[in-house]
């Protein structure tokens, strides 16, 4: 049982590049999140699904956009990479949203 | 004041002892409270779930005290593996908003 799975666990990006951070969970959940934490910040939700086919912005949703692809499947894109999106990205989903959270591991991720 | 606070320790105890850590929170319609732990470099695992006074597993009791806008975690007879930097996120919100606020985090010690 995978649980949540990130991709990738580390990238190195310059600034101005785009990627996307892909997750996807096998437990059939419905909600899932993404979120980063920074040093001394905590956990500060970027943007979050709470089911299918809905997306709403988080408390740090700038510089960033999601897709919810399926139930199994959220991701998250950086269209133009800025050193202050260097961070540790997780991922994570609940049956629905009043539940305990499952996290990924996390994608550290550096802009240069 | 910020929507979460926790003391950031660290708390360092001996090996046996008992050990507390409070959690405050300004949003007084949270409705339910999560203890998470994280363990460096990793990602967040749900610990324990309170929904109404308390709840109790095993060495750990979590406690809200709704009137004073808290809730706290006991470990008892602490183990060298309950090192780890524990987290609290009051959950609030309406059904399909719901999110959470994490705390920063209290980094516990366990000394040998």
């Amino acid at each position: 049982n995978a649980g949540v799975t990130q991709t990738p666990k580390f990238q190195v990006l310059k600034t101005g590049q785009s990627m996307t951070l892909q997750c996807a969970q096998d437990m059939n959940h419905n909600s899932m999140y993404w979120y980063r934490q920074d040093p001394g910040m905590g956990l500060r939700l970027i943007y979050y699904s709470a089911s299918e086919g809905t997306t709403d912005k988080g408390e740090v949703p700038n510089g960033y956009n999601v897709s919810r692809l399926n139930k199994r499947e959220f991701s998250l894109r950086l269209e133009s990479a800025a050193p202050s999106q260097t961070s540790v990205y997780f991922c994570a989903s609940s049956p629905t949203d009043n539940y305990g959270y499952t996290f990924g591991s996390g994608t550290r991720l550096t802009v240069v | 004041r910020k929507e979460v606070e926790q003391d950031p320790g660290p708390f360092n105890v001996p090996e046996g002892a008992t050990v507390a850590f409070n959690c405050t929170y300004s949003n007084s319609a949270s409705q339910s409270f999560f203890w998470y732990r994280q363990d460096c470099r990793k990602e967040p695992k749900l610990l324990m779930s309170v929904y109404s006074s308390g709840n109790e597993d095993g060495r750990f009791t979590a406690q809200l005290n709704r009137a004073s806008q808290y809730i706290s975690l006991l470990i008892r007879d602490s183990k060298l593996s309950d090192s780890a930097t524990y987290l609290c996120a009051p959950l609030g919100g309406t059904s399909g908003t719901y999110k959470y606020i994490f705390g920063t985090g209290t980094r516990l010690k366990v000394l040998a």
